[in-house]
């Protein structure tokens, strides 16, 4: 079946700093990519989409400049914390869709821990 | 605004027993629906949908039942497993959207 991997599965990183979390398609092309963020014990908040070629659409309340998405390819996006801080901390999840299909396919998740 | 939501945030269960997810919705215009199974720290994982033109569903080991009257959606897992032991979100699209909107998650805990 379909897979979408994620890169790193755990980082820490220094408060200040920025870090950058892959997330790839590995056996269908991508057109449109999404990144959650998760908190413990909570549900999954949609922050962008993202569809190849063209700027991430942000939900309301999550920052485009801090969280800098870029889908470069149909099988790579990529999402660049910057300027982290601890309480950026969390579970970042992206997933996938195919051109054709309602199915959505989840990566397995990024955790991030900014110390 | 509109929402998904689960009943139950927690669910124990003996091994080999049937569980029952609940899961109610709000937004009235929601036409698919999708279970997924979330283990301790890894990502969602797909287990089985429902369009809104029909009311049950039925996978390997999994029922999907679709009440649209009361907006209320569950998943039925027969014979249930250890390995079964994770969250279990509800999501809905509606309006052509292929965006799903996540519920809140229910914790299953199967005891051997």
């Amino acid at each position: 079946g379909a897979v979408v991997s994620q890169h790193p599965s755990r980082v820490i990183c220094k408060s200040g700093t920025s870090v950058k979390i892959e997330c790839r398609s590995l056996d269908f092309q991508a057109t449109t990519m999404f990144w959650y963020r998760q908190f413990p014990k909570k549900s999954l908040m949609l922050m962008a989409t993202s569809n190849e070629g063209s700027k991430a659409t942000y939900e309301q309340g999550v920052e485009k400049d801090k969280f800098l998405i870029n889908h470069a390819s149909l099988t790579l996006s990529t999402l660049t914390v910057t300027s982290a801080h601890p309480e950026d901390s969390s579970f970042y999840i992206c997933s996938a869709k195919a051109g054709r299909g309602n199915t959505i396919y989840f990566g397995e998740g990024s955790w991030l821990t900014v110390v | 605004g509109e929402s998904v939501g689960l009943h139950l945030p927690t669910l124990s269960v003996q091994e080999g027993d049937n569980s029952i997810i609940n899961c109610a919705y709000s937004n009235s215009a929601s036409d698919y629906f999708i279970w997924y199974k979330q283990e301790s720290g890894k990502g969602p994982q797909f287990i089985i949908d429902i369009r809104s033109n029909m009311d049950k569903r039925q996978g390997q080991r999994v029922t999907v039942l679709l009440n649209k009257t009361v907006k209320h959606l569950s998943l039925q897992i027969a014979a249930t497993q250890p390995g079964d032991s994770a969250v279990y979100f509800c999501a809905e699209r509606s309006g052509g959207s292929y965006i799903p909107t996540f519920g809140r998650g229910t914790s299953l805990i199967v005891h051997p």
